[in-house]
């Protein structure tokens, strides 16, 4: 079985640029959920995907977006970066089971310039 | 609006000791309760889930206790190791879409 993989591990951007992250859910899993994690915090719910809709959002502005493909995999894309948006990224996934337990990949480190 | 404290921020404690982590959460109306593990600079590990109806689960040195009540939760490790040492997060689900985390516990287990 294959967990969740992230995709790239570090980025660095400057302030008002755009970015990409992508996101391989576990095998079976059809939901997918992104947090921002900021340093010595616990993550923020961002969105979650479920079959190709979004299915929940968290208190996140516009410029953050998301897209999930029929593959279930995954993209986070930011607008407009600013200093704050600097965190740990994480993407879970769940399946279609109903107990919730949800897996998370290692995490895109996002530093913002 | 939920909110989960973890309680203590950071605990350092000799190798073999028995400790006892703490998480509360303001609304009793949880599905689930999930234990995480995060090690510096990581993704998160799932420990142990906990679903509303149930007040405990254990996997190995682990143990799990949920108050839904009460809104409380434990994690007890049993004889730590210095391989314990990492963040350990607590995050309940209200529904089957987000998790509400706290801020972790930062454990140390020196040899």
């Amino acid at each position: 079985e294959t967990g969740v993989t992230q995709s790239p591990t570090h980025l660095i951007k400057t302030r008002g640029q755009q970015v990409t992250l992508r996101c391989s859910s576990q095998s079976g899993h059809n939901t997918v959920s992104w947090y921002q994690q900021a340093l010595g915090q616990g993550p923020q719910f961002i969105f979650q995907y479920y079959r190709e809709e979004e299915n929940g959002r968290g208190n996140f502005p516009p410029r953050f977006s998301g897209l999930q493909f029929p593959n279930y995999s995954s993209e986070l894309n930011v607008n407009a970066l600013e200093l704050d948006d600097s965190a740990l990224y994480l993407c879970a996934s769940k399946g279609p089971v109903t107990d919730n337990e949800q897996f998370f990949g290692p995490g895109t480190r996002l530093t913002v310039l | 609006k939920q909110e989960v404290t973890q309680i203590p921020a950071a605990l350092s404690v000799p190798e073999g000791e028995n400790l006892v982590l703490n998480c509360s959460f303001t609304d009793s109306a949880i599905y689930n309760l999930q234990w995480f593990r995060q090690d510096p600079g990581k993704g998160l590990t799932s420990l142990l889930l906990i679903q509303s109806s149930q007040r405990e689960q254990t996997s190995g040195r682990l143990n799990a206790s949920l108050d839904k009540s009460s809104g409380r939760s434990t994690l007890y490790i049993a004889a730590s190791q210095p391989g314990d040492s990492a963040t350990y997060l607590c995050a309940v689900s209200r529904s089957a879409r987000q998790l509400t985390f706290g801020s972790g516990t930062q454990l140390t287990v020196l040899p």
